[in-house]
């Protein structure tokens, strides 16, 4: 049984200041690693995703992943106030099957 | 970008009826899933469905729940009879690749 957990469960920064998100899992044989934001009262939309150790950069995100840790993470570069919102990480095991969220973390940006 | 769209966006009832949540997902998606969350609370997988089948439920997927695609229409999640407990937002998602395309959710108030 797959369980996630997110850290911190909320956050609040600076409008510009770097973001660390943090999302672990249990699953060693997880293959499938994503990111989604969801907005008050919007439908969660995906954001980034990773498929194999390292890192990937997307404009202003980063997403790092490292399995042997069961352990990834979303950075956030110059953070902005449009970025507030619910972050959830979420991890599958195979094409097809469920993805296991997390609890969430609530990021606000204070301008 | 491709949308799910859930319908009603809010219902509510009296417990012991009978509720159909109703999800048009996207055209060319062949995974649909319903995913439950409670007010503050994870995300929690319900079901995922795929060529007319149900591939894998939850503990959360009780005997009051089904779905079913017919002819290609809505997919729908119906609860018969609800219970205090089913209150709840329940998002529908729908997938081609390994990216989860989420609704908006249906807030389902029991009374």
């Amino acid at each position: 049984q797959q369980n996630v957990q997110q850290s911190p469960e909320s956050l609040i920064v600076p409008e510009g200041a770097r973001t660390s998100l943090n999302c672990t899992f249990s699953d060693s044989a997880s293959q499938y690693f994503w990111w989604y934001r969801q907005h008050s009262g919007k439908a969660p939309k995906a954001l980034m995703s990773i498929f194999s150790n390292g890192e990937k950069e997307e404009g202003r995100f980063t997403i790092h992943l490292n399995k042997a840790s069961l352990h990834f993470s979303l950075h956030i570069r110059d953070s902005q106030p449009s970025d507030s919102a619910l972050y959830l990480c979420a991890v599958g095991n195979n094409a097809g099957a469920k993805l296991t969220f997390g609890g969430g973390t609530r990021l606000t940006v204070r301008p | 970008g491709p949308k799910v769209l859930q319908i009603p966006s809010h219902q509510i009832i009296d417990m012991g009826q009978m509720v159909t949540l109703n999800c048009d997902p996207v055209s060319n998606h062949l995974y649909f899933y319903w995913y439950k969350q409670i007010l503050g609370q994870q995300m929690e997988f319900l079901v995922n469905f795929y060529n007319g089948k149900v591939m894998e439920k939850s503990k959360l997927f009780k005997d009051q729940f089904s779905v079913e695609r017919p002819d290609g229409s809505y997919f729908t999640l119906k609860i018969q009879p609800t219970a205090l407990e089913d209150s709840a937002v329940y998002f529908c998602a729908s997938r081609i690749d390994e990216r989860l395309f989420f609704g908006h959710g249906t807030k389902l108030s029991v009374l």
